[in-house]
């Protein structure tokens, strides 16, 4: 059964520091990884999404990668800043169109 | 506009009542799940469908009905429901290689 862990569960840091978010899975079968960004009482907003075959994905400030070998991926986010503050989850799929598989999440504060 | 949209945002039933959680989406993505997230527990899958008229168990399915005879709509029904439904409920879909998107979730409160 896939289990997905994300390290740590808090993280607070000053802005404009750089900061990597971590997430491992048990089983390295998989079909895709997604980052997710949750605002308070909102729905999650896709990030990045990593097929199995890529190493890595960006989008402006972040940086996903992927190592399927040693179950683990790193959400890189350069630069953060206070609207950065929200919950972060990673999700891992198994199959084309397959359910995900969520971590429980980082929830990173970004102070002024 | 394009997007998923879930009704209602809110809702307060009574122990025992049937309740019915409506999903939409405009973008007739193949993929539509139902997933709950509860503290302590995470997001855990309800149901999911891969195509009208097909539809499957997800982790948590017990309690709970879903239909789907239109692409674009998938109603989650709790036929009989019991405080431990108290959620935040989240509809989601996607296309074979597309990411996941959700709507903005009902708070169902159970009394």
């Amino acid at each position: 059964k896939q289990e997905v862990t994300q390290i740590p569960a808090a993280l607070s840091v000053p802005e404009g520091e750089n900061l990597v978010l971590n997430c491992s899975f048990t089983d390295s079968a998989i079909y895709n990884l997604q980052w997710f960004r949750q605002d308070p009482g909102k729905g999650l907003t896709s990030l990045l999404l990593i097929q199995s075959s890529q190493r890595e994905q960006t989008s402006g400030r972040l940086n996903a990668s992927l190592d399927k070998s040693s179950g683990r991926s790193t959400l890189y986010i350069a630069a953060s800043q206070p609207g950065d503050s929200a919950t972060y989850l990673c999700a891992v799929g198994g199959w084309v169109g397959g359910k995900l598989i969520f971590g429980q999440g980082t929830e990173l504060s970004v102070k002024p | 506009d394009a997007g998923i949209t879930q009704s209602p945002r809110y809702k307060i039933t009574e122990t025992g009542r049937q309740v019915t959680l409506m999903c939409h989406q405009t973008w007739s993505h193949s993929y539509m799940f139902w997933y709950r997230q509860d503290l302590g527990h995470g997001l855990r899958l309800i149901y999911y469908s891969a195509a009208a008229d097909i539809t499957d168990k997800g982790e948590v399915p017990d309690g709970y009905v879903v239909s789907r005879s239109k692409t674009e709509n998938f109603p989650l029904t709790l036929e009989s429901a019991t405080r431990s439904q108290t959620s935040v409920y989240f509809c989601a879909s996607s296309d074979s290689n597309s990411p996941l998107h959700f709507g903005n979730g009902t708070r169902l409160t159970v009394t």
